[in-house]
């Protein structure tokens, strides 16, 4: 069965420093792998994804991503926090190889900018 | 429009009472899930369906929660007999097809049955 943990349910930073959010998974087949963001009222919107070839993925609002198998994680990471940053961030698991379609949410973390 | 409608947006019910949730996916896409989100939480699964056929059901709580997508588009969620542990935000998603695609997130249906 497949799994997400993100540690930390919430994360404050300050305004232009590095943004670090971690996840880690757990899944007996290749997995593909997500970050959404959710802002508040809203629905979540995809962040980037992971399925398959180059590892460190690029996503929207300059944030970024690394597949890294041998320690099973898919870090979220940017470089200068902006206000506008701040939300709820879901990393999620999907293997559809085997069978299964579902998307398997981490319980998220809230992220806090500090002006 | 061009994104996941959801309606209502938001339902107040007593409890006992039945809800319908309604979903209008974006046009052409075959893939429709359905997600629970309790306060301070992920959202957690709750049901697929590839077009009109709902493969997987595995997360629907009990019996009193059923889904239908009866034209391979809209679709409805229903609670029967409300209870308060359902109080909840309802996504639903929808994604072009089975594979590596992301899949679109509606607003959601903020339920609280009191």
């Amino acid at each position: 069965a497949q799994s997400v943990t993100q540690l930390g349910s919430h994360v404050s930073v300050s305004e232009g420093a590095l943004v670090l959010l971690r996840c880690n998974y757990s899944s007996s087949v290749p997995p593909y792998l997500f970050w959404y963001v959710q802002y508040p009222n809203q629905g979540l919107q995809l962040l980037l994804k992971y399925t398959t070839g180059a590892t460190l993925v690029k996503g929207i609002n300059g944030f970024e991503a690394e597949f890294k198998k041998s320690e099973t994680s898919f870090h979220l990471t940017k470089p200068s926090a902006h206000m506008s940053d701040a939300a709820e961030y879901f990393c999620a698991v999907r293997t559809p190889t085997s069978g299964t379609y579902k998307y398997i949410f981490g319980t998220g973390t809230r992220l806090k900018v500090l002006a | 429009g061009a994104g996941v409608s959801q309606s209502p947006r938001y339902k107040v019910a007593k409890r006992g009472q039945d809800v319908a949730l309604r979903c209008d996916p974006i046009s052409g896409h075959v893939s429709l899930f359905w997600y629970q989100q309790a306060l301070g939480q992920g959202p957690e699964f709750l049901t697929y369906f590839q077009n009109e056929a709902q493969l997987d059901k595995s997360g629907l709580p009990s019996d009193r929660f059923f889904a239908e997508r009866p034209e391979g588009s809209v679709s409805t969620l229903k609670i029967q007999r409300t209870q308060q542990e359902d109080s909840a935000v309802y996504l639903c998603a929808s994604s072009l097809d089975t594979l590596n695609t992301e899949a679109f997130f509606g607003q959601g249906t903020r339920l609280t049955v009191v």
